[in-house]
């Protein structure tokens, strides 16, 4: 079965500096990974996703993910945050003929000070 | 109106009450999902619908009970909730069944407290 670890539940960065976000899954197959956001009072909404092909990935807003399949990663990095990006972030992960099941991480409260 | 969207947003119920969620996708997608996020958990898939038919049920209690009329439309009846029930329940749906595309579109949660 598919897991997803997110090791830090809280980030806080000063604006216009760099953040990393860390993700690492478990999975004996092949996988479709994703970086979702959720604002204060939203939804969820897909920032960049890997399915196949170039390991870097470039999402919206100035994020960027790498995939790496040694260390089963796929942390989530912008070079200058700014304060709204402030949100929490959920790094997910699908199996290859899986159907419809995602599973999420616990999710990466970011907070950008001034 | 565009995307998914959920009513009510916010829900006050006692637990021997009935009331039910509702959600409808504008995007055309076949594929539709109930999500719960409680605090400091990762967010639970509960159910799964792939063109109106359901294609996942988590071990979710019998008190939540989905229905799926057509593809646009999904619903969640709730009947003698307990306070740990109390969370956001999200709505989310997709183009294909099996998530080749990749993406889920959610809509913005209804947050259910019950007391």
């Amino acid at each position: 079965a598919q897991s997803v670890t997110q090791l830090d539940s809280q980030v806080p960065v000063f604006e216009e500096a760099p953040v990393e976000l860390r993700c690492n899954y478990s999975s004996s197959v092949s996988v479709y990974l994703f970086w979702y956001v959720q604002y204060p009072n939203q939804g969820l909404q897909l920032l960049l996703k890997y399915l196949s092909g170039s390991t870097l990935v470039k999402g919206i807003n100035g994020f960027e993910a790498e995939f790496n399949k040694s260390q089963t990663s796929f942390h989530l990095r912008k070079p200058s945050v700014h304060i709204s990006d402030t949100a929490e972030y959920f790094c997910a992960v699908s199996e290859w003929a899986a159907g419809n099941k995602l599973t999420f991480g616990g999710g990466t409260r970011v907070l950008v000070k001034p | 109106e565009t995307g998914v969207t959920q009513t009510p947003r916010h829900l006050v119920m006692g637990m021997t009450n009935k009331k039910s969620l509702k959600c409808e996708q504008h995007l055309g997608h076949n594929a539709m999902y109930w999500y719960k996020q409680s605090a400091k958990k990762p967010l639970e898939l509960m159910f799964v619908y792939s063109l109106e038919e359901r294609v996942e049920n988590n071990s979710v209690p019998s008190r939540f009970s989905p229905e799926c009329p057509n593809s646009s439309h999904l619903f969640l009846h709730l009947h003698t909730l307990q306070p740990e029930d109390s969370a956001l329940y999200l709505c989310a749906s997709s183009q294909d069944p099996g998530l080749e595309s990749g993406e889920l579109f959610f809509g913005e949660g209804s947050r259910l407290t019950v007391l």
